[in-house]
């Protein structure tokens, strides 16, 4: 069965201390990865996909990154605008996407 | 840049009443999405929506949700008789679909709460 597990559930930072978030995925024929960000009352916003192990992308402050089993988000010297839940979420063989149950990051100036 | 909106933001309805939650997709998009959820749960598919049918859905989808694309802009999910535990945020999302793994744009949700 197509899964997606985040963690951890929640993560409370300071400004400029950078950390990481996994998110472990188990999908058959994997189509796409996708990280979201998603602010209390919003709708996921999209950040990034990634297709394949070994691919990375980056955006301001953010770093994703995938292997065959995981993905990671790094985040590089957060300031407080950072906060806000995580998403991520895979596509396997048919057009549904998986979403885990996210990490809501708090970072504090 | 191109968005999905939807309508309304906050909907109360009574246990037992229809509601129809309403969406405008991003316009040169072909896939549509209804996805739940509930208050600090994961976010949850309901439906999939392509070339005017259902493509899947999931057994939260029962026979009380149906889905429509009244025209050429709006996508509509309608649930007949409400219950309780309906009351959620229901997002719409769409994508473009060019080749698979596009990603979903998602609109900022209505709130549904049922009483």
């Amino acid at each position: 069965e197509d899964q997606v597990t985040q963690s951890p559930e929640a993560l409370r930072l300071q400004e400029g201390e950078s950390s990481s978030l996994n998110c472990s995925y188990t999908v058959s024929g994997l189509r796409g990865l996708f990280w979201y960000r998603q602010d209390p009352g919003k709708g996921p916003e999209f950040l990034f996909t990634l297709y394949s192990a070994g691919e990375e992308k980056e955006k301001e402050r953010l770093k994703a990154t995938l292997t065959k089993k995981e993905s990671f988000l790094h985040i590089t010297a957060p300031k407080p605008e950072d906060s806000a839940t995580y998403l991520c979420a895979v596509q396997g063989n048919f057009n549904k996407f998986y979403f885990g149950s996210g990490t809501k990051l708090n970072v504090k100036p | 840049e191109p968005e999905v909106t939807q309508t309304p933001s906050h909907q109360v309805t009574q246990m037992g009443q229809e509601v129809i939650l309403r969406c405008v997709p991003i316009s040169n998009h072909l896939y549509f999405y209804w996805y739940r959820q509930i208050l600090g749960q994961k976010v949850e598919f309901l439906v999939s929506f392509y070339n005017n049918e259902i493509s899947e859905k999931s057994e939260i989808f029962d026979d009380q949700f149906s889905v429509e694309r009244p025209d050429g802009s709006n996508f509509t999910l309608k649930i007949r008789s409400t219950k309780l535990e309906d009351s959620a945020m229901y997002f719409c999302a769409s994508s473009d679909l060019t080749g698979g793994g596009s990603p979903l744009h998602f609109g900022n949700g209505t709130r549904l709460t049922v009483t």
